[in-house]
C-alpha cells in the first residue's frame, strides 16, 4: 500500500530565507505526487504534481519540487519565503491508475517578520 | 459556481444526531471524492464517484457512513448516528477527467463538530 511521510510537522523561517519542506514516499509501483496548501480555514489548493519528464517541477507562488526516485522523495522547496507563505502544506501520492490521492500527515509552515 | 462548493461550512450535531453534507463540484467533472480531515492531520480517503457510480468506499469508516450522487453531479454524505469521533472536516474535490494525475479541486469544506 502506497503511504506519504512528511518528517517535519512544523518548520519555523524568518521571512526571505530559504525553506525546504521534505516529503517521501512508499510504492512500488510508478506513481504521481502532488504538493497541496491549504490556508486556515480553507480547503487544499494545488501548489504542483509531478506525473512525469524532467524531475524538476515548477509550481505556484514560487515554490519547486524535486522528484528523487532512488530516494523515494519529493521535496519542496522556495528560495525565499513570504509571510503570505504561512499555511499547512501536504504531500500526495496517487497510483494503480486512479485520482485517489493519499495524504501525508501535513506541516505547517510558520514564516516570521 | 466557479469551484467546489460545500454546505453547511459549519455543523454543529449532538451525539446520535443524523447530519446530512453536500457537495456541487465544479460543473462537468466527472469525478468526485470526499476526504475526511481531523484536527491535526491530513486528508483520509472517504469514497470515489464516476458520474453517479460509486467505484471506491473503501475509506467509509463504518456503515453509519452513506454516499450518493444520484445524478451524476450533487453529491450528499450522510452520517448516521453521530458519534464524537466523526468530529473532523469533511473535503469534497472534483477532477474533469477519470485518468490518474488530474488536477483535483477542493471545496473549503464542511467542519463537522458532535457534541
Amino acid at each position: 500500500a502506497q503511504s506519504v511521510t512528511q518528517l517535519d510537522s512544523q518548520v519555523p523561517v524568518f521571512e526571505e530565507a530559504p525553506v525546504e519542506l521534505r516529503c517521501n514516499y512508499s510504492s512500488s509501483v510508478s506513481v504521481y505526487l502532488f504538493w497541496y496548501v491549504q490556508y486556515p480555514n480553507q480547503g487544499l489548493q494545488l501548489l504542483l504534481k509531478y506525473l512525469s519528464g524532467s524531475t524538476l517541477v515548477k509550481g505556484i507562488n514560487g515554490f519547486e519540487a524535486e522528484f528523487n526516485k532512488s530516494q523515494t522523495s519529493f521535496h519542496l522547496r522556495k528560495p525565499s519565503v513570504h509571510i503570505s507563505d504561512t499555511a499547512e502544506y501536504f504531500c500526495a501520492v496517487t497510483s494503480g491508475g486512479t485520482d485517489k490521492l493519499i495524504f501525508g500527515t501535513g506541516t505547517r509552515l510558520q514564516v516570521f517578520p | 459556481g466557479a469551484g467546489v462548493s460545500q454546505s453547511p461550512r459549519y455543523k454543529v450535531a449532538k451525539r446520535g444526531q443524523d447530519v446530512a453534507l453536500r457537495c456541487d463540484p465544479i460543473s462537468g467533472h466527472v469525478s468526485l471524492f470526499w476526504y475526511q480531515q481531523a484536527l491535526g492531520q491530513g486528508p483520509e480517503f472517504l469514497t470515489y464517484f464516476q458520474n453517479e457510480a460509486q467505484l471506491d468506499k473503501s475509506g467509509l469508516p463504518s456503515d453509519r457512513f452513506f454516499a450518493e450522487r444520484p445524478e451524476g453531479s450533487v453529491s450528499t454524505l450522510k452520517i448516521q448516528r453521530t458519534q464524537q469521533e466523526d468530529s473532523a472536516v469533511y473535503l469534497c474535490a472534483s477532477s474533469f477527467l477519470t485518468s490518474q494525475g488530474n488536477t483535483i479541486y477542493f471545496g473549503e469544506g464542511s467542519w463537522l463538530t458532535v457534541v
